[in-house]
């Protein structure tokens, strides 16, 4: 069974674009959260959605934002770019939204220059 | 102050030593609790889960007081392939998808 797959696995870009990152969970999976991982830090909760629908907002600009679609696969947005976001972006999937272990894809390493 | 803290090390120990890593967090609501690996670079691999009457896989002990908010991963025997960091991590809610990381303790085991 494959993992969770996020795309790109690094990505350059200037500050003031703007990014999509996209994530497809473990099948059969249903809840998709995302994470930023600063340098030196643990992961920092973005967004969850789950069947659809957003669960949860963790304390970002409004610069992000967030899907999901009907597969369940997740795209992550974020508008403006500083360089302060600058970071690994990482994708997680669980089987449902309580309770559970969460699987982590490879993750996407933002650098904005 | 953070919601889950941890020391940063880093830890570095010979093989075969065992080592103790500690976590405490704030919110006395929390609901579920895990232990990760991350290896430079890499994405988090969940380690193991903490129970509060304290669970064991292998070498790997993992303990919960919830009086204390207090979470502990004890490593015995430890091997080269042990070096990584370990996050501690935290559902504040009954919701897997918003969890609360540690920044983590980086474990360095030497031969």
């Amino acid at each position: 069974d494959a993992g969770v797959t996020q795309s790109p696995t690094h990505l350059i870009k200037t500050r003031g674009q703007q990014v999509t990152l996209r994530c497809s969970p473990i099948s059969g999976h249903k809840s998709v959260s995302w994470y930023q991982q600063v340098l030196g830090q643990g992961p920092q909760f973005i967004f969850q959605y789950y069947e659809k629908e957003e669960r949860g907002r963790g304390n970002f600009p409004d610069r992000f934002s967030a899907r999901q679609f009907p597969n369940y696969s997740s795209e992550l947005n974020v508008n403006a770019l500083l360089l302060g976001d600058s970071a690994l972006y990482l994708c997680a999937s669980s089987l449902r939204q309580g309770n559970t272990e969460a699987f982590f894809g490879q993750g996407t390493r933002l650098t904005v220059v | 102050r953070k919601e889950v803290e941890q020391d940063p090390g880093p830890f570095n120990v010979p093989e075969g030593a065992t080592v103790a890593f500690n976590c405490t967090y704030s919110n006395s609501a929390s609901q579920s609790f895990f232990w990760y690996r991350q290896d430079c670079r890499k994405e988090p691999k969940l380690l193991m889960s903490v129970y509060s009457s304290g669970n064991e896989d292998g070498r790997f002990t993992a303990q919960l007081n919830r009086a204390s908010q207090y979470i502990s991963l004890l490593i015995r025997d430890s091997k080269l392939s042990d070096s990584a960091t370990y996050l501690c991590v935290v559902n504040p809610y009954t919701n897997a998808g918003r969890s609360t990381f540690g920044d983590g303790t980086t474990l360095t085991v030497k031969p």
